[in-house]
């Protein structure tokens, strides 16, 4: 079983809606980050929580320690949003618990 | 601001050939630096990560090495490519938990 489960794997949505994608991890966490993977193959960093709730734009991530899942929510999608999005987690603190364990990403398409 | 860079952004290799990734870091002292690789259809997998010059740690056992020569440059090596090197490279950086990736290499061995 892996460390970080997404689901779910692919979605595809219409323009408007709106978009939940989750994430499930089974060890102890320092962080957790989601990531935006374009086409192209390069990655951004949307968000880095450790508990509550973050809002960017029409982009909202939520933690619940308790549980050990993260939802990430994209209000009134857009075509533009269509990319994978990657849930990763970090442990630990000190130089080399900065390393990321990763979900193998939920690829979402937004139809026009 | 910080600045991350790749290169090469794509690179076409026969097998047996050497590699040589290189990634250079902008704007910010010290960081950890971090390797890693997407297979195709496959998630990120790190490769190597560093704390400092000269350190290195490896995360699997591979064909592939890494070196620090320097605070900011971080390269990627292999002796000899082997077909299932084939992926998509990234660095990355990171002070405390957050991290910055840069642009990618797309590496086909054929």
């Amino acid at each position: 079983k892996n460390e970080v489960e997404q689901s779910p794997q692919n979605l595809t949505a219409q323009e408007g809606e709106f978009i939940t994608i989750n994430c499930s991890y089974s060890v102890g966490i320092s962080a957790l980050h989601w990531l935006q993977q374009h086409p192209g193959g390069g990655i951004v960093s949307l968000f880095m929580l450790s508990s509550g709730k973050k809002k960017h734009g029409r982009l909202i991530a939520t933690i619940n320690i308790q549980e050990k899942h993260s939802s990430l929510h994209i209000t009134a999608s857009h075509p533009r949003d269509s990319a994978v999005y990657i849930c990763a987690v970090s442990r630990g603190s000190g130089g080399s618990n900065y390393k990321l364990t990763f979900g193998k990403g939920t690829l979402l398409t937004v139809n026009p | 601001s910080q600045t991350i860079h790749q290169w090469p952004a794509t690179l076409v290799q026969p097998v047996g050939s050497p590699l040589s990734l290189e990634c250079t870091v902008e704007g910010t002292s010290n960081p950890n630096l971090y390797w890693y690789r997407q297979a195709a259809g496959r998630g990120l997998q790190l490769l190597f990560y560093s704390v400092g010059i000269g350190q290195i740690s490896s995360e699997v056992p591979q064909n592939l090495s890494a070196s620090r020569p320097q605070d900011r440059q971080f390269i990627l090596s292999s002796k000899k490519l082997l077909l299932s090197d084939s992926g998509f490279y990234l660095c990355a950086w990171s002070v405390i938990h957050e991290q910055f990736f840069g642009p990618g290499t797309r590496l086909t061995v054929l």
